[in-house]
């Protein structure tokens, strides 16, 4: 089984600024790499796959970047709606596929 | 407009049992894999089983083996998990998530969850 490691648990930004959020695997999972944000009492919501498409809908500010076993999220530029939970997850060697525990990301 | 709505969530006792629908609508439910994916309370995401689109592959996470069973019912546009033996770790809210093929490869697919319904809460205790 493939274990994904995110870091911080944590991050701490303003609004307007830019946010950096990592991803490592156990072992290479090619560029099959998955970005879920999920904000309190709601679904997870797909943002990125293919490490760096972006899913229907998601706002050019988001953008994912890195292959085999380094991964990074970034948002350019913070909006009070992109204070939330994002896990990324690891669909290359299944089952089981398997994700994050998760970077909270909160307003500074 | 794509929709999975579920159902059958509640408590239950360790050793019981439960079965948890999911109704989906919007989309040609038969061309999609389905998975079941699990959130414990303030827990991360775990992934529980998926199925194919005719119901003759199924998967499952080793904690879930031998207790848990996906199904479907094209006919009636519904995944369903049947949880037998059930344990206080299996205490979560518990998603459907549509399955959509990103590309095949050697003999091997790779899928995202594109879309997710509300979910349904699953206690285990006595």
């Amino acid at each position: 089984e493939i274990v994904m490691t995110q870091s911080p648990a944590t991050l701490s930004v303003s609004p307007g600024e830019r946010a950096t959020l990592s991803c490592r695997a156990s072992q290479s999972v090619s560029s099959n790499l998955a970005w879920y944000q999920q904000k309190p009492g709601q679904a997870p919501r797909l943002l990125i796959y293919g490490a760096s498409t972006r899913a229907t809908g998601i706002p050019a500010r988001f953008s994912g970047s890195g292959s085999g076993t380094e991964f990074t999220l970034t948002i350019s530029s913070l909006q009070s709606e992109d204070f939330a939970v994002y896990y990324c997850q690891q669909y290359n060697n299944w089952p089981p596929e398997t994700f994050g525990q998760g970077t909270k990301l909160e307003i500074k | 407009e794509v929709q999975l709505v579920e159902s059958g969530g509640g408590l239950v006792q360790p050793g019981g049992s439960l079965r948890l629908s999911c109704a989906a609508s919007g989309f040609t439910f038969s061309s999609y894999w389905m998975s079941w994916v699990r959130q414990a309370p303030g827990k991360g995401l775990e992934w529980v089983a998926n199925i194919n689109q005719d119901g003759s592959e199924k998967y499952y996470v080793d904690s879930v083996k031998g207790r848990f069973t996906i199904s479907r019912d094209n006919a009636k546009n519904s995944l369903y998990l049947q949880m037998n033996s059930l344990r206080a770790e299996d205490t979560a809210v518990y998603y459907c998530a549509r399955d959509r093929r990103v590309y095949c490869s050697g003999g091997s697919c790779y899928s995202i969850h594109d879309y997710w319904g509300q979910g349904t809460l699953v206690t285990v205790s006595s």
